[in-house]
């Protein structure tokens, strides 16, 4: 299986920061790489997929970049409904599978 | 705009068969154009892909769970539905089913089913 790892593993940041979450492939994955943001009790919300592409209704403060094994979601500028856990997923490989998340938290 | 919605029991007894539906609404599972998966997480934990299935019947599954799991269609009531047997306390999870484009070669997953917390206990 291909590993997914994600760092860091939890960010302290505040409203208005600017948030980077970087996700390594432990092999190459061309451009076959989603983000998910995850709330408490729910489930995982799609926001970005094939590395760039930003799903509908996603706002614009979320980004995605990077190819190959190595990636970077971004939030421009974080509002406080962006307090939550983000993973990554490979789409490339069998099985797809998950980075084991990044919490980001309040300062 | 579609919806997933998962049922089933909320407690199993070691050893037993999990049996979970995916009601799927907005969206017939049988356009063709999506595979139909389970993902599951435990508690405080990530998430791990159990396994898909298409319209076309062909189903795929995570190799650590392939000796355990079947999923099947029940396209006259727009579900699709996983069965897990011989359950251990590793099982116990909150169970989400979703969606990926057949485009999105292994797939990114949405939208998703609220999830259903399963507890394997006696």
């Amino acid at each position: 299986d291909i590993q997914m790892t994600q760092s860091p593993s939890s960010v302290s940041a505040s409203v208005g920061d600017r948030v980077t979450i970087t996700c390594r492939a432990s092999q190459g994955i061309s451009n076959w790489l989603a983000w998910y943001q995850q709330k408490p009790g729910k489930a995982p919300k799609l926001l970005i997929y094939g590395v760039f592409s930003l799903q509908s209704g996603v706002p614009s403060r979320f980004s995605g970049s990077g190819s190959g094994t190595d990636f970077t979601l971004t939030i421009s500028s974080l509002q406080p409904e962006d307090f939550a856990t983000y993973y990554c997923q490979q789409a490339n490989s069998f099985p797809p599978t998950f980075g084991q998340g990044t919490k980001v938290e309040v300062k | 705009q579609v919806q997933l919605q998962e049922s089933g029991p909320g407690l199993v007894k070691p050893s037993q068969t999990l049996s979970l539906s995916c009601s799927v609404s907005g969206g017939s599972i049988n356009s063709g154009t999506y595979y139909w998966s389970w993902v599951r997480q435990p508690a405080g934990k990530g998430l791990e892909w159990i396994g898909r299935i298409h319209s076309s019947g062909r189903s795929d599954y995570n190799p650590s769970l392939k000796s355990r799991v079947t999923m099947s269609l029940d396209t006259s009531n727009n579900q699709f539905s996983l069965n897990l047997i011989s359950l251990t306390a590793a099982d116990t999870a909150l169970y989400f089913c979703t969606r990926a484009p057949i485009a999105s070669n292994y797939g990114w997953f949405g939208p998703w089913g609220q999830g259903i917390l399963v507890t394997v206990s006696s």
